[in-house]
């Protein structure tokens, strides 16, 4: 079963705008963790949330985590081509040290 | 980019059969860990390994088991194969828990059963 869930689904925007996704999951979580997947290949380590952070920034990657509504949100400003790919968010429980639970993932097109 | 190698790319096999996968860890990481991401899904944790024992098991069967060795790299083999053992199958390693610096994950292995 997946702990987190994304949202949307499928994301369709043009190079240079902003892209947003969000996560929500279910049980008490240790840390929140993005990654990215470029066509069914392996999983990239974008970035990792602690529970007692609120907002913590990559690059161009902007990540918020809301423990009081198990909720996080992935956003890549001024997008590229390169950013198209699927985005997953992965809670490591509390319960479950290290042993990520994963969403179906957000599916990102950027066009030129 | 990655320093986690999976061996093979792609494997087709037939319903029944066994299948063994292998991991080379990212030097100096002793955990690694499996996953089975079906098409269209996210990744399902499967086991994990911390300096050779297992260290967690998520919802599979006996069928899949997991070794680790002294070079912590490691081995996923799946016993008397389903349809439904088609996936992408994933490995990841880490210094320890990933609490600080998440994983490392390998290309991974498309497995095709027939």
């Amino acid at each position: 079963s997946q702990q987190g869930e994304e949202d949307p689904q499928a994301l369709s925007i043009q190079e240079g705008e902003n892209a947003t996704m969000n996560c929500s999951y279910k049980t008490s979580i240790n840390n929140l963790q993005w990654y990215r997947q470029n066509s069914g290949r392996g999983l990239v380590h974008l970035i990792l949330i602690r529970s007692n952070e609120r907002e913590k920034h990559s690059g161009r990657l902007r990540v918020t985590l809301d423990t009081s509504k198990k909720s996080s949100s992935l956003l890549i400003t001024a997008s590229r081509a390169a950013d198209t790919a699927s985005y997953f968010c992965a809670t490591d429980g509390t319960d479950s040290w290290g042993k990520l639970q994963f969403g179906a993932g957000t599916q990102v097109v950027v066009t030129p | 980019e990655t320093g986690v190698t999976q061996s093979p790319t792609h494997l087709i096999k037939t319903r029944g059969q066994q299948v063994t996968l292998r991991c080379s860890s990212q030097s100096g990481h002793n955990t690694v860990s499996w996953y089975q991401q079906a098409l269209g899904q996210g990744p399902q944790f499967i086991f994990q390994y911390y300096r050779e024992e297992e260290n967690g098991r998520g919802n599979f069967p006996p069928r899949f088991s997991g070794l680790q060795f002294p070079n912590y790299s490691s081995e996923l083999n799946v016993n008397a194969l389903e349809l439904d053992d088609s996936a992408l199958y994933l490995c990841a390693s880490s210094v320890g828990t990933v609490e600080n610096y998440g994983y490392t994950f390998g290309s991974g292995t498309r497995l095709t059963v027939v």
